[in-house]
């Protein structure tokens, strides 16, 4: 079946450094894929997606190019802040499931240290 | 901006009791969702919910489980008697009427302890 595999957590970095978190999945056909973010005590926030090959989703500072070659979906910024401190999932929702499930990774957890 | 509500933010119950959790959709969606986290796993999915009936639902979903919509604004998930292991956080979502591949809002969860 369909599924989403994120990079072990947690992640450290400092201040302006660069982030990746990487994701891949699998699934048949063309699903769609997002990046949501759950701040401390609060439910996931969508913070991009993408529908279709090479298309690039990006917000607040981060991107991610939906690459089906390597079945990829990484999430990139290139100066986080500590305000970017959080759990990151990676999703896909299936075009051929009309419900529009979403199947999360097991999210990655972000710290920024000042 | 709209928002999901979800009512309470933490509920603690006895294992063999009814709980029901408590979702207020965005008001123009038509697509609900319930999903749980279990302390440290993956955000799973339980159940789709459009046009006053469920259009899926996983493995977990089982006749525990059951979803409502009594009134029209309310969405509600009702575990009917509950177990040690559906201690989880439980989040309600939503979405517009069209293609899938449009984004769910996602409330704030409900964490879940049974004890």
């Amino acid at each position: 079946g369909d599924s989403v595999t994120q990079m072990e957590g947690p992640v450290t970095l400092s201040e302006e450094a660069f982030l990746t978190i990487n994701c891949t999945y699998t699934a048949t056909g063309y699903p769609s894929l997002f990046w949501y973010v759950q701040y401390p005590g609060e439910g996931l926030q969508l913070l991009l997606k993408a529908t279709k090959a090479d298309d690039k989703g990006s917000n607040k500072g981060f991107e991610a190019t939906y690459r089906k070659e390597t079945t990829s979906f990484h999430l990139e910024k290139g100066s986080v802040q500590v305000s970017d401190s959080a759990v990151y999932f990676c999703a896909l929702s299936h075009g051929s499931s009309n419900t529009g499930k979403l199947i999360f990774g097991q999210g990655t957890t972000l710290q920024v240290k000042p | 901006e709209p928002e999901v509500t979800q009512t309470p933010s933490h509920q603690v119950t006895q294992m063999g009791q009814e709980v029901i959790l408590h979702c207020v959709p965005i008001s123009n969606h038509l697509y609900f969702y319930w999903y749980r986290q279990i302390l440290g796993q993956k955000v799973e999915f339980l159940v789709s919910f459009y046009n006053n009936e469920i259009s899926e639902k996983s493995e977990i979903f089982d006749d525990q489980f059951s979803v409502e919509r009594p009134d029209g604004s309310n969405f509600t998930l009702k575990i009917r008697s509950t177990k040690l292991e559906d201690s989880a956080m439980y989040f309600c979502a939503s979405r517009d009427q069209g293609i899938s591949n449009q984004p769910q809002h996602f409330g704030d969860g409900t964490r879940l302890s049974i004890l």
